[in-house]
């Protein structure tokens, strides 16, 4: 799997858009980047992944530079609920198990 | 999104006894579930890969007696701590899917506790 890099913490005001980068510059060309987030005393919750594209759903964006070599996820509109850590993997496949980094501290504050 | 159903989400024990935990997926059937422990303030670690069928596949340094796996339907794997002690208190967390658009689903997590 793909060697991840995320900074350990970051700030956001509630309401803000959250940007949280991660660096990925040995990605292989058939690598997704993942990303996953776990809140407080709960198991990992799935927000989305990407190859090339940058993707959107309901909960965030995912940006891939043009190079792979780093994504941001973005939540538009951060609340108090997303305060969570946030982890970016980067794998071949979903069918394997994760490779959970140090992740970042996300802390939306009101 | 597909579900992963864990149970229980927290148990107290004595040291000395033994606790099950169970994984269900709710709404797919699953062939590999994998199982997780996390210690205060640590990431996630991959304990052992449960395989419908056949044996488990323990990480290194995991031990396959004290840490027994049965994945015995495409729905369940249960996680037995065998004779617990408090060194084994810690957060356990299954996950299953992959197949359902490379998506891996985790259950809620056990919180073990051993007095």
């Amino acid at each position: 799997d793909a060697k991840t890099t995320q900074p350990t913490s970051m700030d956001c005001a509630e309401g803000r858009a959250a940007n949280l980068p991660c660096n990925h510059s040995t990605i292989s060309g058939n690598e997704y980047v993942y990303w996953y987030r776990q809140i407080h005393s709960q198991g990992p919750q799935y927000i989305i992944h990407g190859l090339k594209n940058n993707e959107t759903n309901e909960m965030a964006s995912l940006i891939i530079t043009e190079d792979r070599k780093s994504s941001t996820l973005i939540l538009p509109h951060a609340t108090l609920r997303d305060t969570a850590v946030y982890y970016c993997i980067g794998m071949d496949t979903g069918r394997r198990a994760l490779t959970f980094g140090s992740g970042t501290r996300l802390q939306v504050q009101p | 999104g597909a579900v992963v159903s864990q149970h229980p989400s927290w148990v107290i024990c004595k040291s000395g006894t033994s606790v099950k935990i169970e994984c269900r997926s709710l709404d797919f059937q699953a062939t590999t579930m994998f199982w997780y422990r996390q210690f205060p303030k640590q990431s996630l670690m991959l304990m052992a890969t449960s395989n419908e069928g056949s044996k488990a596949t323990y990480e290194q340094g995991v031990e396959k007696d004290k840490f027994l796996i049965n994945h015995a339907s495409l729905t369940l794997s249960t996680l037995t701590v065998t004779s617990a002690h408090p060194e084994d208190s810690s957060f356990y967390i299954c996950s299953a899917g992959g197949h359902i658009k490379n998506i891996q689903y985790f259950g809620a997590g056990t919180r073990l506790s051993v007095l």
